[in-house]
């Protein structure tokens, strides 16, 4: 059963960081590419990043671009969101998901990030 | 970018009723990369449909999307009280992703 567990939200100073990772299980990681999707509140959904298997493609989207950076660990199935030089509206819920070609066919629950002082 | 446009932005229909949801992109897409999703309140979003027109694993055959190019409709014959939530379509090029707006589908 293919699992995605994110962790590491919560509350965010303007201008800080926070660290998001997402934990995969029952499926072969290196394999995917993985995205990350975040939801503003009373927002619809919104494609952050995306990380090739290999690492070897990377890419944001127009608002994280420069602030924020993804990357994985194949050895431990894990995907990482470093979110850097935080502003209010990076406040979403973030969603890990697991890519298949252009669909986003599995997704984790997701994790709360609140920027505010 | 790829801009999709969803109509419309909320629908109010009854149970047993047929729901028909709009999708247009601002430039032709392949079809093979335009993807449905539902999202209720507390939950992930859940893939319905991929590749404009086939159904992901475990979704009821009430659910049907059709289109190409620039139009893609999702369908849902006969509304269960399960399907009111809110509808994304979606779409990846070589770099980025787009989702629609969103559709609510309400109960009337």
């Amino acid at each position: 059963e293919v699992q995605l567990v994110e962790s590491g939200g919560g509350l965010g100073q303007p201008g800080g960081s926070l660290r998001l990772s997402c934990a995969a299980s029952g499926f072969i990681f290196n394999n995917y590419v993985m995205r990350w999707v975040r939801q503003a509140p009373g927002k619809g959904l919104e494609w952050v990043s995306a990380i090739s298997g290999g690492a070897e493609s990377i890419h944001y989207g127009d608002s994280v671009k420069g602030r924020f950076t993804i990357s994985r660990d194949n050895s431990e199935n894990t995907v990482y969101l470093q979110m850097n030089s935080l502003r209010a509206e990076d406040t979403a819920i973030y969603y890990c998901t697991r890519a298949y070609n252009s669909v986003f066919d599995y997704w984790g629950q997701g994790t709360l990030v609140t920027v505010s002082s | 970018e790829i801009v999709l446009t969803q109509s419309p932005g909320t629908l109010s229909l009854s149970p047993g009723e047929r729901a028909t949801l709009s999708c247009r992109a601002s430039q032709s897409i392949s079809s093979s990369s335009l993807a449905w999703y539902q999202h209720k309140p507390g939950q992930a979003p859940r893939l319905l449909i991929y590749g404009a027109s086939s159904r992901a694993t475990g979704i009821p055959g009430r659910f049907s999307g059709s289109g190409s190019g620039t139009d893609f409709t999702l369908t849902i014959s006969r509304l269960e009280p399960e399907d009111f939530a809110v509808y994304y379509c979606q779409q990846c090029g070589s770099s980025s992703c787009t989702f629609g707006q969103g559709t609510k589908l309400e109960i009337k």
